[in-house]
């Protein structure tokens, strides 16, 4: 059963790092790209970037270039996103996705159950 | 790159057909066969209902059915049932290993 565990709710400040995990299961963990997307409360879903785990070559949306970075570990079958310096506005609920990206198809297979990312001063 | 756009919100009655339409670019909806659609409900991660603009993943209802002309996709829902009411959110690869998603629609079962 493919399965994307993710790490636990944050309460941190701004400023502050943090880094968030998804962990895969019941599938060749290299053979697909691992995604995130953000949620803000209330509103739509936002593509935020993937890594390829099989060479961690990541892609990511111009909207969070250069304030998130997304990183993996082959050996634990895990993804991780990365803040260095939170803000007020990067509250919001994240999920990780697996990515379906072959020729002439993809889309979002399996989901996490999200990771609630509060920043508070 | 910006959002796709979708309407709000939808409203149906049980039994009747609803389509909410995604709207995009020639760079992204228009130039690709790939929208897909899913369905979130409060408080829970995203179902992938539709792929490559209208096909089905294994397990989904027939009552749900994907097209598209130009650069606006639909999902279309059929035979309106109250499970139904949820958000719905679209999404397009958007070139050069980037994808897109619309802001997401409210559907609500009168």
């Amino acid at each position: 059963e493919v399965q994307l565990v993710q790490s636990g709710a944050e309460v941190k400040k701004p400023g502050e790092s943090l880094t968030i995990s998804c962990k895969g299961s019941g599938y060749s963990f290299t053979s697909y790209s691992i995604s995130w997307v953000r949620q803000m409360p209330g509103k739509g879903l936002e593509w935020m970037g993937r890594i390829d785990p099989s060479d961690s070559s990541t892609d990511y949306s111009p909207s969070f270039q250069g304030h998130v970075s997304i990183s993996t570990d082959r050996s634990i079958t895990t993804a991780y996103l990365h803040w260095s310096s939170l803000r007020a506005s990067d509250t919001a609920m994240y999920y990780c996705a697996r990515l379906v990206a072959l020729a002439n198809t993809d889309y979002f297979d399996f989901w996490g159950l999200g990771t609630l990312v509060t920043v508070s001063s | 790159q910006s959002a796709l756009t979708q309407p709000a919100s939808v409203s149906g009655s049980p039994g009747k057909s609803i389509t909410i339409s995604c709207t995009g670019t020639s760079s992204d909806v228009g130039r690709y066969n790939l929208v897909s659609w899913y369905q979130q409900y409060p408080g829970k991660a995203p179902k992938l209902m539709i792929y490559e603009d209208s096909k089905r993943p294994s397990g989904v209802s027939d009552r749900f059915s994907g097209s598209k002309s130009g650069n606006t996709a639909s999902l279309r829902i059929s035979g309106l049932q109250a499970e139904d009411e949820a958000e719905y959110h679209c999404c397009s690869y958007a070139g050069s290993s980037t994808w897109v998603f619309g802001g997401g629609t409210k559907l609500t079962v009168l």
